[in-house]
C-alpha cells in the first residue's frame, strides 16, 4: 500500500520569500502526485499533479513541483509568496494497480503561515 | 459552471438520530468519493463509488451509508451507529475511476449536540 509524508506540520515565512513544502511518498510503482490547497473551512482545490513525463511540474497561484524518483519526493515549491497563500496544504500519492481502483492516499497536510 | 455542490454547510446532529450529507456534481463524472477530515489526520476515505448503482466501503466505512442511484448524486448518511461522527465532510468527482483527478466540494461540517 502506498503512503505519504508530510513532515513540517506548521511552517512560517516572510511576504516575498520563497518557500518549499516537502512530500515524500512509498510506492512500488510510478506514482501519481497530486498538491492540493484547503482554505479554512473549504473544499480542496487543486494546485498541480505529476503523471508522467517531465519531472517539474507548473501549477496555478506560481506554484511549481518537483518529482524526484531517487528521493521518493514530490515537494512543492513557490519562489516568492503572498499573504493569501496562507493556507494548509495536502500531498496526495495515488495508484493504480492493474484492474483495480486509483486509491488516493493523502497526507496530514502542512499548515502554511505568512508574515508581514 | 460545472463544480461539485455539498449541503447543508453546517449540520447537526442529535444522540441516536442518522442524518444525510448531500453531494451533487454536474461534471458528468462518473466516480464520486467521501472522504472524513479531523485535525491533524488528513482526509480518510469512506465510501466510493465507480459508476452508478455501485458503490464500495472505503477505509472507514462502519457507521456510514450511501447511495448511488443517479449520476449526479452521492449522498452520505451518518448513522447512529457511527459514534464519532464530528467531522468535516468533504465529497469528491473524478471523470474515471483510475488515473484521473479528484475534484472536491466545499464540504459540510457535522458537529453533535
Amino acid at each position: 500500500a502506498q503512503s505519504v509524508t508530510q513532515p513540517d506540520i506548521h511552517i512560517t515565512v516572510s511576504e516575498g520569500a520563497s518557500l518549499e513544502l516537502r512530500c515524500n511518498y512509498s510506492y512500488g510503482a510510478t506514482p501519481y502526485l497530486f498538491w492540493y490547497v484547503q482554505s479554512p473551512g473549504q473544499g480542496l482545490q487543486l494546485l498541480l499533479k505529476y503523471f508522467s513525463g517531465d519531472t517539474l511540474v507548473q501549477g496555478i497561484k506560481g506554484f511549481e513541483a518537483e518529482f524526484k524518483r531517487s528521493q521518493s519526493s514530490f515537494n512543492l515549491r513557490k519562489p516568492s509568496v503572498h499573504w493569501s497563500d496562507a493556507a494548509e496544504y495536502f500531498c496526495a500519492v495515488g495508484a493504480a494497480p492493474p484492474g483495480g481502483y486509483q486509491k488516493v492516499t493523502f497526507g496530514t497536510g502542512t499548515k502554511l503561515q505568512v508574515i508581514p | 459552471d460545472g463544480g461539485i455542490t455539498q449541503s447543508p454547510k453546517y449540520l447537526f446532529r442529535k444522540e441516536g438520530q442518522n442524518v444525510t450529507l448531500s453531494c451533487e456534481q454536474n461534471l458528468n463524472h462518473d466516480a464520486m468519493y467521501w472522504y472524513r477530515q479531523d485535525p491533524g489526520q488528513g482526509l480518510r476515505l469512506i465510501y466510493y463509488s465507480q459508476i452508478v448503482n455501485d458503490f464500495q466501503k472505503g477505509d472507514i466505512a462502519e457507521g456510514y451509508s450511501v447511495s448511488r442511484e443517479k449520476k449526479e448524486s452521492f449522498p452520505l448518511t451518518v448513522t447512529s451507529a457511527q459514534k464519532n461522527p464530528t467531522a468535516f465532510y468533504l465529497c469528491a468527482s473524478s471523470s474515471r475511476w483510475g488515473q484521473e483527478t479528484q475534484y472536491f466540494g466545499p464540504g459540510t461540517r457535522l458537529l453533535v449536540l
